[in-house]
């Protein structure tokens, strides 16, 4: 079975500060990575996605970093506010696989005012 | 504006009920994804479509079946209710596109069902 393996499960930071999560695979055929966002009471929305041909991509505050060598990847969130407090998930697909998406188990982020 | 809707957002059950869940996805959208949600273990498959009348097993359709007659509806079934089935179940939809966008298989999610099976 496809996994992604994703830590840690809990995160709480202090505002302005840099969380990072961190993502493990083993399908070496994987191709895309993305991270979902999930705010209490809200389903997940796409937030940034990155292939393997670049090993960093970056939107706003949010950053994927990409190792593929070690199968690994992270997001890392610089100057860290009390809105992104959220459920982050990683997950991985295969260009063309029809059920596309494995996700992460998800960490749970608190950033403190 | 995108939208998944889901039937219930709440929804409390007795142990052997059958139960339908409904999601309705406006986008005209191919696949259908249905996940539940539990702490620690993430969103978990449990049956995706991609076409009408198509249906694929996921990772625990184990308890669960589906049902996709129209393009925007997909329904998930609990034959008979069990307590382990106490969950936040996530519809979500997406389309299939030439491959060249870098988010061609992103996911839309409705807001979800938590059901409570007593």
């Amino acid at each position: 079975q496809q996994q992604v393996k994703q830590s840690p499960q809990s995160l709480i930071v202090q505002k302005g500060g840099i969380p990072i999560i961190n993502c493990a695979y083993e399908n070496t055929a994987f191709d895309y990575f993305p991270w979902y966002q999930q705010f209490p009471g809200k389903g997940p929305a796409l937030l940034i996605a990155i292939r393997p041909d670049v090993s960093e991509k970056k939107e706003g505050r949010f950053t994927i970093s990409f190792n593929k060598s070690a199968k690994q990847f992270s997001l890392h969130i610089m100057d860290s506010q009390p809105g992104d407090s959220a459920t982050y998930f990683c997950a991985a697909s295969v260009t063309g696989s029809a059920r596309q998406l494995t996700f992460g188990s998800g960490t749970q982020l608190t950033v403190l005012p | 504006d995108v939208k998944v809707t889901q039937s219930s957002r709440y929804l409390v059950k007795r142990t052997g009920e059958k139960v339908f869940l409904e999601c309705v996805q406006d986008m005209d959208h191919e696949n259908m994804f249905w996940y539940r949600q539990d702490p620690g273990l993430g969103l978990r498959l449990i049956y995706f479509s991609y076409d009408v009348k198509m249906k694929e097993k996921g990772d625990i359709p184990e308890g669960y079946s589906v049902s996709r007659e129209k393009k925007e509806r997909f329904s998930l079934i609990l034959e008979s209710a069990s307590t382990n089935q106490t969950s936040m179940y996530l519809c979500a939809s997406s389309s299939i596109t030439s491959g060249r966008s870098l988010f061609y298989n992103e996911q839309f999610f409705g807001p979800g069902t938590r059901l409570t099976v007593l």
